[in-house]
C-alpha cells in the first residue's frame, strides 16, 4: 500500500502553460517536502511544509499543505522547459524517516 | 559548500558478486541515508546512520548493510548480487538523525548481469 499518492504519473505540456500536481495521503504527517530530480542525478529539494493551510512560493513554484496536512499541491505558473523532471513528495511521520511518493514525470515542451 | 558525493556513478556487476558503495556527506552533516530508486518501485528506503550507528533501517534483506566512519562518510555494500539490484542507489545528507530535509547526492548506478 502506497503511503503517498502523486498524480497524475505523468504530464506533458507546452512551455507557458500552468499546470498543478497533487500529493495525497489518509495519514497525517509532521512536515512534507517536494523535491525535483533530473535524469541521472539525484532528488533536490524545492521547499519543506509543515503547518497546516500553509502556502509557500518559489518564484513561478507554489507549494500549499492541506489544512488536515495530508495533502500538498505544486502549482507551476509559466512552465519553462527547464522545470522538466520528476517532482517527489516525501511525507515526515514521527521518528521514521519520510516517505516518497512514487513521483509525477513532467515534460515541458519548447 | 561542497554537495554529497557519491563514489562510483556506474558500476557494472555479475551476479553473485558483493559491491561496496561509498558516500561523503555535506560538511557538518551527521546524518546519512540511503535509498534504492528503480522504475517499479521507486525511492525505497534502506537504512540511516548517524555516530557511525545505524538509527533507522528499511524493510531490506540482510544483503544489504552499511556502515558510518568517525568522519560521517558512510559506505553500503550489497553481497551475492541479485539482478533485481540493479537501481540507482541514492544517499543522502542531513544535519540530525531526525532531521526530514535531506540532499541527495547524484547516485550511483549499478547494473547487474
Amino acid at each position: 500500500t502506497q503511503l503517498l499518492e502523486q498524480s497524475p504519473q505523468f504530464l506533458s505540456i507546452q512551455e507557458g502553460e500552468n499546470l498543478t500536481v497533487y500529493c495525497n495521503s489518509s495519514s497525517v504527517f509532521s512536515s512534507l517536502q517536494w523535491y525535483r530530480q533530473e535524469p541521472g542525478e539525484g532528488p533536490v529539494l524545492l521547499v519543506t511544509v509543515v503547518t497546516g493551510g500553509e502556502v509557500k512560493k518559489l518564484k513561478r513554484l507554489t507549494f500549499q499543505f492541506g489544512d488536515a496536512r495530508k495533502d500538498s499541491s505544486l502549482h507551476i505558473t509559466a512552465a519553462q522547459p527547464g522545470d522538466t523532471g520528476l517532482y517527489l513528495c516525501a511525507g515526515a511521520r514521527g521518528a521514521g524517516k519520510s516517505t516518497f511518493g512514487d513521483g509525477t514525470t513532467l515534460t515541458v515542451k519548447p | 559548500k561542497a554537495g554529497v558525493t557519491q563514489t562510483p556513478r556506474y558500476l557494472i556487476k555479475t551476479r553473485g558478486q558483493q559491491v561496496t558503495l561509498s558516500c561523503s556527506p555535506i560538511s557538518g552533516h551527521r546524518s546519512v541515508s540511503w535509498y534504492q530508486q528503480t522504475p517499479g518501485q521507486g525511492l525505497q528506503f534502506l537504512f540511516e546512520y548517524f555516530s557511525e550507528t545505524q538509527r533507522n533501517k528499511g524493510n531490506f534483506p540482510g544483503r544489504f548493510s552499511g556502515r558510518q566512519f568517525s568522519n560521517s562518510r558512510s559506505e553500503m555494500n550489497v553481497s551475492t548480487l541479485e539482478l533485481g539490484d540493479s537501481a540507482l542507489y541514492l544517499c543522502a545528507s542531513s544535519l540530525e538523525v531526525h532531521s526530514y530535509e535531506q540532499y541527495f547526492g547524484p547516485g550511483t548506478r549499478l547494473t547487474v548481469t
